[in-house]
């Protein structure tokens, strides 16, 4: 399978604990995205990714969350202290150029802070 | 900022109707336009997307157009099947810096038998 790959597709966890999640992009792809979408609503922007570089964070990224994309490969998105409001379904996507390209998603990680 | 309007759900429609799912957009400068599509249990997939202006994306017998005059990129089918029932995100992206998507809220449609 050469989609993108998210990792877990499901997670609860109690609040205040700390989660990872992992995105495993289309290979060639040198642009990674990441997504946030709550119920009842269309993905929002988080991150962007031009390699192993952070280019962009939306102000709905809290200090919380971070991140990574070390080699420029697969990518981390960590949260720390969750809240019950950050339960939501957590979106990867790929593409490789800038401008009119399509994004590969991946299934995402669903999240529930109980 | 950047914002896509789409029309609520759920819309419910018998096989083989017309469909039309309205979309209508906010933006600075040109942007490019998507319909992406996510069935249950799946990750969202692109449907059809146009660059410019008076440019018509088409795939799976579904159509939009660019419309820049009316800033909008409606959704036409014009015979559903019970298996185009999924839900629909119209989505725009400004080629900014980081070329990220603005989705709209999406649109449930049901296709009954």
């Amino acid at each position: 399978d050469t989609g993108v790959s998210q990792d877990p597709r499901h997670k609860i966890t109690k609040r205040g604990q700390n989660v990872t999640f992992r995105c495993d992009p289309i290979s060639e792809h040198n642009r990674l995205y990441w997504y946030r979408q709550t119920l009842g609503q269309g993905p929002e922007f988080l991150t962007y990714f031009q390699n192993e570089a952070q280019l962009e964070k939306s102000r709905l990224l809290s200090d919380r969350f971070s991140a990574e994309r070390p080699k420029g490969s697969f990518s981390t998105l960590e949260i720390q202290r969750t809240e019950q409001g950050d339960s939501a379904m957590y979106l990867c996507a790929s593409s490789n150029r800038q401008g009119n390209t399509e994004a590969f998603f991946g299934q995402g990680t669903r999240l529930t802070v109980v | 900022g950047d914002s896509v309007t789409q029309m609520e759900g759920p819309v419910t429609l018998s096989e083989e109707a017309f469909l039309t799912i309205n979309c209508t957009y906010t933006a600075t400068g040109y942007p490019s336009l998507f319909w992406y599509v996510q069935y249950p249990g799946e990750g969202l997939q692109l449907l059809l997307k146009a660059t410019k202006a008076d440019d018509k994306g088409s795939n799976k017998g579904f159509e939009a157009t660019y419309r820049k005059e009316t800033t909008s990129f409606h959704l036409e089918k014009g015979s559903v099947q019970v298996s185009d029932s999924a839900v629909y995100f119209c989505a725009l992206s400004d080629g900014g810096g980081a070329d990220g998507l603005t989705f709209g809220k999406g649109t449930h449609l049901i296709i009954q038998p």
